[in-house]
């Protein structure tokens, strides 16, 4: 299997511009989970989604953030407008949801830069 | 609500030193535990788990045990390399069955030098 797959690996943008980040999770996963990692905050869940519905968006940090999931194989986290301090990397995770303990796959990230 | 603390770092050691990481955890019923590792420029990758008080989680030399009795799941390895270098996070789930989600400690830099 390929792994969780992000795109882009790196962006660099001006303020104000919309910003999108892709993620492929891995075949047969029924979770998807969207991260920000930033020296000041550490690794913080933004968004997670079961069977492609949004379970708890209770971390994304404000309007400016959304994220959809329009099938399983695939997820958008959108930012619009971007400002510098959404500089960070975003990763995306995903998991097969069973009775027990869910292992979540984490992807290679999306590093953010917001000029 | 539930939340990890482990301890800060970086810890710096030699190589074949031994390891430990300290972690505590503050959680409602009996959590999964848990440790990633994340290399430089990638992704966590799951190190190990456990999934019950008294377990043991291990894996390429690391391991932890689940100990509810002083709420900790400590990392150690015997003897490090510097190919062990990385970001080391301990977490826990939380939520229901079928909608649980992580909830990670703040990161423990491990550098090893030759």
């Amino acid at each position: 299997d390929a792994g969780v797959i992000q795109s882009p690996r790196h962006e660099v943008t001006e303020m104000g511009q919309e910003v999108t980040l892709r993620c492929k999770p891995i075949s047969g996963h029924n979770s998807l989970f969207w991260y920000r990692q930033t020296m000041m905050r550490g690794l913080e869940l933004l968004i997670y989604f079961n069977n492609n519905v949004p379970i708890d968006d209770s971390g994304m940090p404000e309007d400016r953030f959304s994220a959809k999931m329009p099938n399983a194989s695939f997820s958008t986290l959108k930012i619009q407008p971007s400002e510098p301090r959404d500089s960070a990397v975003y990763f995306c995770a995903s998991s097969l949801v069973e009775m027990g303990t869910d292992t979540q796959y984490f992807g290679p990230g999306t590093r953010l830069t917001v000029l | 609500g539930n939340s990890v603390t482990q301890m800060e770092g970086p810890v710096t050691l030699s190589e074949e030193a031994f390891l430990t990481i300290n972690c505590t955890y503050t959680a409602t019923g009996y959590p999964s535990l848990f440790w990633y590792v994340q290399y430089p420029g990638e992704g966590l990758q799951l190190l190990l788990k456990a999934t019950k008080a008294d377990d043991k989680g291990s894996n390429k030399g690391f391991e932890a045990t689940y100990r509810k009795e002083t709420t900790s799941f400590h990392l150690e390895k015997g003897s490090v390399q510097v190919s062990d270098s990385a970001v080391y996070f301990c977490a826990l789930s939380e939520g229901d069955t079928g909608f649980q989600k992580l909830v990670f400690g703040t990161g423990t830099r491990l550098l090893v030098s030759p």
